[in-house]
């Protein structure tokens, strides 16, 4: 069975800074691997995939992940964190493409000016 | 494209009494998802339809949560009777094989 761990509740980061929000997965096969990111009242919107293709995987809003196979990890990464990306951030991996995502706990991100 | 509809919003119900969700998926999409996100966690999921036909139910709590996706679009999620650990937010998914699964907006429900 596919598993995620991200790895602190909580992360905050000053302005401009740089985000890295961690997840480590566990699955029996290549995986297909997702963050989401939650607003207040809101559901899930994809920020970025990865799906066998290649390892450094761009997405919205300047995020970006890397899938290192050897750590198993699909950390989130952004250059400069603005005030906007207050919110909560979902790692999920699905063991095909119809299988079921399956989550981590999340982190909340908190941006400070 | 239009997304994935959920209603009611919000629902404040008694423990013990029923509640309905209802979910619209995104047109063409074979594959539907209902996940329960209790406050502080991440998405739990209850049922897996591929089309009208469930695929894995091994989560849903059966003695009291039904679902079913008749004609393979829509879906209705109820539950009966309520108990005050189901209060969560309860959101809909939907996924063309091989593409990310598209969330609803979500129905946050209270038992009080």
């Amino acid at each position: 069975a596919q598993s995620v761990t991200q790895l602190g509740s909580h992360v905050s980061v000053s302005e401009g800074a740089l985000v890295l929000l961690r997840c480590n997965y566990s699955s029996s096969v290549p995986p297909y691997l997702f963050w989401y990111v939650q607003y207040p009242n809101q559901g899930l919107q994809l920020l970025l995939k990865y799906t066998s293709a290649a390892t450094l995987v761009k997405g919205i809003n300047d995020f970006e992940a890397e899938f290192k196979k050897s750590e198993t990890s699909f950390h989130l990464t952004k250059p400069s964190a603005h005030m906007s990306d207050a919110a909560e951030y979902f790692c999920a991996v699905s063991l095909s493409g119809n299988t079921p995502l399956v989550f981590g706990k999340g982190t909340r991100l908190s941006v400070i000016a | 494209e239009a997304g994935v509809a959920q209603s009611p919003r919000y629902k404040i119900i008694e423990k013990r009494q029923s509640v309905a969700f209802w979910c619209n998926p995104i047109s063409g999409h074979a594959t539907l998802y209902w996940y329960q996100q209790i406050l502080g966690q991440g998405p739990k999921l209850l049922i897996q339809f591929q089309n009208n036909g469930v695929v894995d139910d091994s989560q849903l709590p059966k003695d009291r949560f039904s679902a079913e996706r008749l004609k393979g679009v829509d879906s209705t999620l109820k539950i009966q009777p309520a108990k005050l650990e189901d209060s969560a937010v309860y959101l809909c998914a939907s996924r063309n094989t091989g593409t990310e699964a598209f969330f609803g907006q979500g129905t946050r429900l209270t038992v009080v």
